[in-house]
């Protein structure tokens, strides 16, 4: 079972816009996390959010969690072509003494030049 | 530094046939993890290593074994491939806590 839903599975922007892409979640998390997929690559960390942090950012990145709605937001700012990929936000829980992740299915993001 | 390596990149297998995939970290990260992730879905954890010599079974072990062979290497096998394993493989190294760091992934067909 997945823990993390994004929402929407698939979103088109052009240059220069914003894009925000939401997660919820089911249980209770120790942080939450959002990564980047290219087309036939593998995942790249983008940032960590714990569960007592509200919000955060890195660069163009902003990310916000709301745990009463156990919700989290990442928006991109000012978007670019090069920002065209799968986005995957994580649960982290420990479990069986270590941080386990269980990933949510993705958002596909095209930004159009 | 390399980060977390993975070989092979692709691989076609006969079903019934077995093979081992390789993982190695450079990061001296403790735990190591291997997942499958299928078109549309997001990753699936099929067994981790929360340190050197401790293996435990994540959530889609049937089919799989796995090794620790030291703090560097992880490797996955397929003792007899099946069709419902064509997937792509990654492989994950953190800290815990932290940020898990994938390789690039292995592309297997089961036929």
């Amino acid at each position: 079972s997945q823990q993390g839903e994004e929402d929407p599975q698939a979103l088109s922007i052009q240059e220069g816009e914003n894009a925000t892409m939401n997660c919820s979640y089911k249980t209770s998390i120790n942080n939450l996390q959002w990564y980047r997929q290219n087309s036939g690559r593998g995942l790249v960390h983008l940032i960590l959010i714990r569960s007592n942090e509200r919000e955060k950012h890195s660069g163009r990145l902003r990310v916000t969690l709301d745990t009463s709605k156990k919700s989290s937001s990442l928006l991109i700012t000012a978007s670019r072509a090069a920002d065209t990929a799968s986005y995957f936000c994580a649960t982290a829980m420990f479990s069986g003494g270590y941080n386990k992740l269980i990933f949510g299915a993705g958002t596909r993001l095209a930004v159009h030049p | 530094n390399a980060g977390v390596t993975q070989t092979p990149k692709f691989q076609v297998l006969k079903t019934g046939q077995s093979m081992t995939l390789q993982c190695a970290q450079d990061m001296n990260h403790n735990s190591m993890y291997w997942y499958r992730q299928d078109p549309g879905m997001g990753l699936r954890l099929i067994y981790y290593s929360a340190s050197e010599g401790t293996t435990d079974k994540g959530e889609v072990p049937n089919g799989y074994n796995v090794s620790r062979l030291n703090k560097r290497e992880f490797s996955l096998r397929l003792e007899s491939a099946a069709p419902s394993q064509t997937s792509v493989y990654f492989c994950a190294s953190s800290e815990a806590g932290g940020a898990e760091y994938f390789g690039p992934g292995t592309r297997l067909t089961v036929t």
